[in-house]
């Protein structure tokens, strides 16, 4: 399966810790979204890549949220000190180049913050 | 402020009827329209897409109808089956991110 991979699928933790998740892009897809999504709602955008470059933020990304993407390849989400209020599904999509609004998502990995 | 907005929130259909999911927006940079579906503990899955170039786009038992003047558009499920149901979002682009609508969850009823 070449599809979008994210790693961990379930994630519960204490509220004040800090938490990581990986995202596997399509190979060769060169731009990588995070997208978050709450019960009953459709997902919200919180930034992108262009290669290893984070291009956009949110305003919904907080300043305890980093995202990153060394190699232009993989990337990595970080909550610190997570509060419950970041319970949510966390989605990863990735496109390629001039169809970049064609974006495939991933499994996603579901926060629960206690 | 809500840029797509999206309705029905829950629709039943019998199988083999037409489902029809209506999504309307706001902001005349978007160029692009995806419809995804999801089921529960997964992620979206992108179903069809249109620009709006075109007023129509039919793939298999799915068909996107786009009225860019009302800046509306709607799904159409033909022939619809207990395994469409799941939960459907549309969506809108403008350059690099979609916006999307509150999701409609279909159930179709044998």
């Amino acid at each position: 399966d070449t599809g979008v991979s994210q790693d961990p699928r379930h994630k519960i933790t204490k509220r004040g810790q800090n938490v990581t998740f990986r995202c596997d892009p399509i190979s060769e897809h060169n731009r990588l979204y995070w997208y978050r999504q709450t019960l009953g709602q459709g997902p919200e955008f919180l930034t992108y890549f262009q290669n290893e470059a984070q291009l956009e933020k949110s305003r919904l990304l907080s300043d305890r949220f980093s995202a990153e993407r060394p190699k232009g390849s993989f990337s990595t989400l970080e909550i610190q000190r997570t509060e419950q209020g970041d319970s949510a599904m966390y989605l990863c999509a990735s496109s390629l180049g001039q169809a970049a609004l064609t974006q495939y998502f991933g499994p996603g990995t579901r926060l629960l913050v206690l | 402020q809500q840029q797509v907005k999206q309705s029905p929130q829950s629709l039943i259909v019998q199988k083999g009827g037409i489902s029809i999911i209506n999504c309307a927006y706001e902001n005349t940079a978007f160029d692009y329209f995806p419809w995804y579906q999801q089921f529960p503990g997964k992620g979206p899955a992108l179903l069809i897409a249109i620009r709006p170039d075109v007023s129509e786009k039919k793939e298999g038992r799915f068909t996107i109808s786009f009225n860019k003047s009302a800046k509306q558009f709607s799904l159409h499920i033909m022939d619809s089956q207990p395994g469409d149901s799941a939960t459907y979002f549309c969506a809108a682009g403008g350059s690099y991110q979609l916006t999307f609508g509150k999701g409609t969850k279909l159930s179709v009823i044998p």
